[in-house]
């Protein structure tokens, strides 16, 4: 079965800092990942995905993602954090050997302070 | 385009009581999905459909019904609530369900069932 876990609840940092949201993922297949991230009393929204090709994904708003087949992560980063970058942030797989369901972790908030 | 619109917002319902969680989505998609979000958790399937008159379970089916009349449509009803249904729900669509194809997500519904 495919899982997702993101390792931190939260994550704080100072506007201006580089930031980073971890994710780690299981697949029996080939992964799919996705980062989606949700502001309050909004839906989820799509920031970026890994398909195939270069480890280095670039998303919306400056955000960027590294896939590591070795270490099977997926981790979220942004050079220069924002405050307006706070939010709920989600990762999500799909395996080729799951029926091509979307599995999600349990999410990370992301504190940027001033 | 309004994308995915979800109706209403928030509810408050008894134990036993029924109410149906209504989703439209304006993009011609022919996938759409409900999600349950639960605090700490990532969301979690319930029902998907992949065009008019075809749905199927997903990871949480138990409690819901839905249907799909028209593309635009896919309603998620609640028969009987419990309080193990209080949650954040979410209806996404996507215009097919390879494997690369990302999820346009609603606002959500909260509901509290007391």
């Amino acid at each position: 079965a495919q899982s997702v876990a993101q390792p931190e609840d939260q994550v704080n940092v100072a506007e201006g800092n580089p930031l980073t949201v971890k994710c780690t993922y299981s697949v029996s297949g080939n992964p799919y990942l996705f980062w989606y991230v949700q502001y309050p009393n909004r839906g989820l929204q799509f920031l970026l995905k890994y398909i195939t090709g270069d480890n280095l994904v670039k998303g919306s708003y400056g955000f960027e993602a590294e896939f590591n087949k070795s270490q099977t992560s997926f981790h979220l980063k942004k050079p220069s954090a924002l405050v307006s970058d706070s939010a709920l942030y989600f990762c999500a797989v799909r395996d080729t050997y799951a029926g091509n369901m979307l599995t999600f972790g349990g999410g990370t908030r992301l504190m940027v302070k001033p | 385009n309004a994308g995915v619109t979800q109706t209403p917002k928030f509810r408050i319902l008894k134990i036993g009581q029924s109410m149906t969680l209504q989703c439209t989505q304006d993009m011609n998609h022919n996938y759409m999905y409900w999600y349950r979000q639960d605090p700490g958790m990532g969301l979690k399937l319930i029902y998907y459909s992949v065009g008019a008159g075809i749905t199927d379970k997903g990871e949480v089916p138990n409690g819901y019904n839905v249907s799909r009349s028209t593309t635009e449509d896919f309603p998620l009803r609640l028969e009987l609530a419990a309080p193990s249904q209080t949650s954040v729900y979410f209806c996404a669509s996507s215009y097919d369900r390879t494997i690369q194809e990302t999820q346009y997500f609603g606002p959500g519904t909260r509901l509290l069932v007391l």
